[in-house]
């Protein structure tokens, strides 16, 4: 089956504008997240939605980072007035969580797709 | 803070040879996960640890986890070129984000 895509695979902006990053997730997968990875700070967890939860927002690194998950499936990453330091790629993951209770040999493997690499000029 | 560490970073080594990287983490977590990632690709999911004791194997690759000592290896055995890649190792609480390692970067020489 199609796995997680993601668009556009590469973006070059100039310092200060807006960018928007989208992710498909693998069908029927309840769990989306975001990621980045850069030269210098390796892979870095940026946002987690879960079904109707609240967004694990915590690995944001500042307010100009924001996401969204419009009716469980595509989320979109947006970054305001792009600064140089957001150079990256942009990577993003999902995976199946049932919402019952686990067996102990459940597994929630987090499948990645192609990523978004995103270069600020 | 979880934190997950991975040696060597780099290693080369020749075709036919064995060799095992390590991954060490600092705090108690439920799963273990090996990624491999190709130059300019994204991330492809290899082994999941579930518990102590653990040990999966895939063709040349095998991966174990021993939750007490907080370290997983992976073994190479018998080395090809086309295992050549960078290799990550992650860590995370169930239902939660990765933690990842720093990537061991591996050349297969002929």
């Amino acid at each position: 089956g199609a796995g997680v895509s993601q668009s556009p695979s590469n973006k070059v902006t100039e310092k200060g504008k807006d960018v928007e990053l989208r992710c498909d997730p693998i069908s029927g997968h309840t769990a989306l997240y975001w990621y980045r990875q850069s030269l210098g700070q390796g892979l870095e967890f940026l946002i987690y939605f879960q079904g109707n939860s609240a967004p694990d927002k915590s690995g944001l690194p500042s307010d100009r980072f924001s996401a969204e998950r419009t009716g469980g499936s595509v989320s979109t990453l947006t970054i305001q007035r792009t600064q140089q330091e957001d150079s990256a790629v942009y990577l993003c993951a999902s995976s199946f969580e049932p919402t019952g209770g686990w067996e102990v040999t459940s597994t929630d493997t987090q499948y990645f797709g192609p990523g978004t690499r995103l270069t600020v000029l | 803070e979880l934190k997950v560490e991975q040696n060597p970073l780099f290693l080369s080594m020749q075709e036919g040879k064995n060799y095992t990287i390590y991954c060490n983490y600092s705090t108690t977590s439920d799963r273990l996960y090996w990624y491999r990632q190709d130059p300019g690709k994204s991330l492809e999911s290899l082994f999941v640890l579930l518990s102590n004791g653990a040990v999966k194997q895939e063709g040349r690759l095998m991966a174990s986890l021993d939750t007490k000592a907080r370290l997983s290896t992976l073994h190479i055995t018998a080395a090809v070129h086309d295992l050549s890649a960078t290799y990550f190792c992650a860590v995370a609480p169930r239902s939660s984000r990765l933690t990842f390692g720093e990537g061991t970067q591996l050349t297969v020489n002929p």
